[in-house]
């Protein structure tokens, strides 16, 4: 088995600050994929990266610049962050980006912004 | 473009109860059928999935799916609850796009079950 660490579990940042999040995975996966989830929203995609060095844009990634410098992270920026903005940020990843493949998600970052 | 709907937000069984839990899609051809679990503070994690052959898809923890083509629809059930199944639910379809695939998400459906 695997195991996808994100970091930090909990982000407090101020209105127009850039903020940077983090995923690690041991799965050896080749996509990984940020999604962002909001109360009563369900989970919306923001980038995925189909392997090192490649970015695809989501339908939320507007705000935000990625990062996938190595096959095992993949780093999400935000490039100003909005007041009273909150949300989990979640990372996942999965073997090769096929429609029918499972993702493994991690356990999420936690956005506040004063 | 696919989407997703899950008409009920919220669900209270009680324990020991039936349990099922709606899921309808949009989508140009068959997709890939998905149903996640969130328990609190944690990501989420795969319960079961259809992409062909029986329309009854057997899953983790004694939950099951049925698709139905007429319907475009991927209900969630479970025989008998338990209180640990209290957790946010999400039906998920995917297509293929390009040289990854895109998968759309409802926006769930919390699980409260009470003793």
């Amino acid at each position: 088995g695997g195991i996808i660490t994100q970091t930090p579990k909990f982000l407090i940042g101020q209105e127009g600050q850039k903020l940077t999040l983090k995923c690690q995975q041991n799965f050896n996966h080749d996509t990984m994929y940020w999604y962002r989830q909001d109360s009563g929203k369900g989970l919306r995609l923001i980038y995925y990266s189909i392997t090192e060095n490649d970015l695809q844009k989501g339908d939320l990634s507007e705000g935000y610049d990625a990062s996938r410098e190595k096959k095992s992270s993949f780093s999400l920026t935000v490039t100003s962050a909005q007041k009273n903005e909150m949300a989990v940020f979640l990372c996942a990843s999965s073997t090769w980006g096929f429609s029918a493949e499972t993702l493994y998600f991690g356990s999420g970052t936690r956005l506040t912004v004063l | 473009a696919q989407s997703v709907t899950q008409p009920d937000a919220r669900v209270t069984v009680s324990e020991g109860a039936s349990l099922q839990l709606r899921c309808k899609y949009s989508s140009s051809v068959t997709p890939y059928l998905f149903w996640y679990v969130q328990y609190p503070r944690q990501g989420l994690q795969l319960l079961l999935k259809y992409y062909s052959g029986d329309p009854v898809v057997q899953g983790v923890n004694g939950f099951e799916a049925e698709f139905s083509k007429s319907n475009s629809s991927f209900h969630l059930r479970k025989a008998s609850v338990h209180w640990s199944d209290s957790a946010v639910y999400f039906c998920a379809v995917s297509q293929q796009q390009g040289t990854g695939s895109k998968l759309s998400f409802g926006k769930g459906a919390k699980l409260t079950v009470s003793p």
